[in-house]
């Protein structure tokens, strides 16, 4: 069974266009993300949602929207689409460990988004 | 300049050589994490350590706290350990990356 799931695996899309990448774990961790790798392969986070609620917001366009309708499940939705945005998407999940950190963190396989 | 810093950006070796890879990171961290990532795109997580040495396999990871500097060692190098190789460090709920190391293993 695959830990955390991402779909779909490769999106080539229009500019302009209205897009969601939907994520989910089966893993019970409470935490949730998505992180963006760039074409230089450079990984920077956007969101992270524990137990459904929103965590962290890293100055990211507002037409990037999450939405966690349940702890297991994180998407991604993102509107008008620019060339810019054409890079691979992560989700990830962890556990929620307080003072000490999180736990392990396990990753999706990422999603390629491709602007046209 | 990066939060987090990695050494070498890309290395290659011959099978069977001992590999070094190393993380400076200048912000407080909870743990510190090494991760896998294969030509195909995903992501492995190795080791998660906040003191000390942890090893794997032929792998070993060992974090200087007081210094902010981990280490990757691979030893007895083999052509499928050539990927990326990611340290990254847990802050404030929120994992922030090293620019990676391509190692590249020749038979």
């Amino acid at each position: 069974d695959t830990a955390v799931s991402q779909t779909p695996k490769y999106l080539v899309t229009q500019m302009g266009n209205d897009k969601s990448i939907k994520c989910e774990q089966n893993l019970g961790h409470d935490t949730m993300y998505w992180y963006k790798q760039d074409s230089k392969k450079f990984l920077k986070i956007m969101f992270s949602y524990n137990n459904k609620e929103l965590i962290i917001n890293e100055t990211v366009p507002n037409r990037f929207s999450p939405k966690s309708p349940d702890k297991a499940h994180l998407n991604l939705h993102i509107n008008s689409l620019e060339l810019g945005d054409s890079a691979v998407y992560f989700c990830a999940s962890s556990q929620r460990g307080g003072a000490s950190g999180n736990y392990g963190y396990t990753f999706g396989s990422g999603t390629r988004l491709t602007v046209v | 300049k990066n939060e987090v810093e990695q050494s070498p950006q890309n290395l290659t070796a011959q099978e069977g050589e001992f590999i070094t890879i190393n993380c400076s990171y200048s912000v407080g961290i909870s743990a510190l994490h090494w991760l896998q990532q294969h030509p195909g795109g995903g992501i492995v997580s190795l080791f998660m350590l906040s003191s000390g040495k942890k090893k794997h396999g032929r792998l070993i990871a060992t974090i200087n706290i007081q210094e902010k500097h981990s280490s990757l060692h691979i030893t007895a190098s083999h052509p499928r350990d050539s990927a990326v190789y990611i340290c990254a460090v847990g802050n404030t709920d929120k994992l922030i990356f090293g620019t990676g190391t391509r190692l590249q293993v020749f038979p």
